[in-house]
């Protein structure tokens, strides 16, 4: 059974705070994904990463950066929040494909 | 890049009526197409999903058909029940090793008992 895990389900943080969102998965699998959903936009690719120390930009990078030092774990930075960074976090993870792809649980994010 | 729309964007149905959700897709390189679910407060989860060699799947209530000469792709789920309420979202993949996912910007079904 498919395990993904996310650090926090709520975080608030102040504005102009550096932010850290984890996500680790159990699975030994390849691709890990983050993206942002907001009512009426969808799921929005932030970032994404197919091997150890390997990044790509998804659509919506800017504010954020990601970190992948070992297969299972994959972070997500906001380097100085702002307001119009408050939104619902999801991490996903997926094998080589045509695998199925697996989210984690979310993270609702708040910033004042 | 790829680019999936999914219509209609809110869609009310009858208990026990059908429901019928359409996607379409820009790049003929995709090869696969997943439906997930996600109900309120609760993670995305893959409910049905279709490979390019296959024209229509199906899973007890929930059929898939894909249309690659079209590149359109839809959802049918017969006999709906409240439960089927949520957001669906289709997406689309090719098969790179970069694994990504293009989603459609997702369909809130409610079904009223």
């Amino acid at each position: 059974d498919v395990k993904v895990t996310q650090s926090s389900r709520y975080l608030v943080k102040r504005t102009g705070e550096k932010v850290f969102l984890e996500c680790v998965q159990d699975m030994d699998h390849e691709n890990m994904f983050w993206y942002r959903q907001d009512p009426g936009l969808g799921l929005r690719l932030i970032y994404f990463s197919y091997d150890v120390k390997m990044k790509e930009k998804g659509d919506i990078p800017e504010g954020y950066s990601v970190s992948r030092e070992k297969k299972e774990r994959f972070s997500l930075i906001l380097e100085s929040a702002s307001t119009n960074q408050t939104s619902m976090y999801l991490c996903a993870t997926r094998n080589l494909p045509p695998d199925t792809q697996y989210f984690g649980p979310g993270t609702r994010l708040t910033v004042l | 890049g790829e680019n999936v729309e999914q219509h209609p964007s809110t869609l009310s149905v009858q208990e026990g009526d059908s429901a019928v959700i359409k996607c379409t897709y820009s790049d003929s390189a995709s090869n696969y197409f997943p439906w997930y679910k996600q109900e309120l407060g609760k993670r995305p989860q893959l409910i049905i999903d279709i490979r390019s060699n296959v024209g229509e799947k199906k899973d007890q209530r929930i059929a898939v058909t894909l249309n690659k000469t079209a590149k359109h792709f839809s959802l049918h789920i017969t006999e709906t029940q409240p439960e089927d309420s949520a957001v669906y979202f289709c997406a689309a993949s090719e098969g790179s090793t970069l694994g990504r996912l293009y989603f459609g910007r997702g369909t809130q079904l409610t079904v009223w008992p």
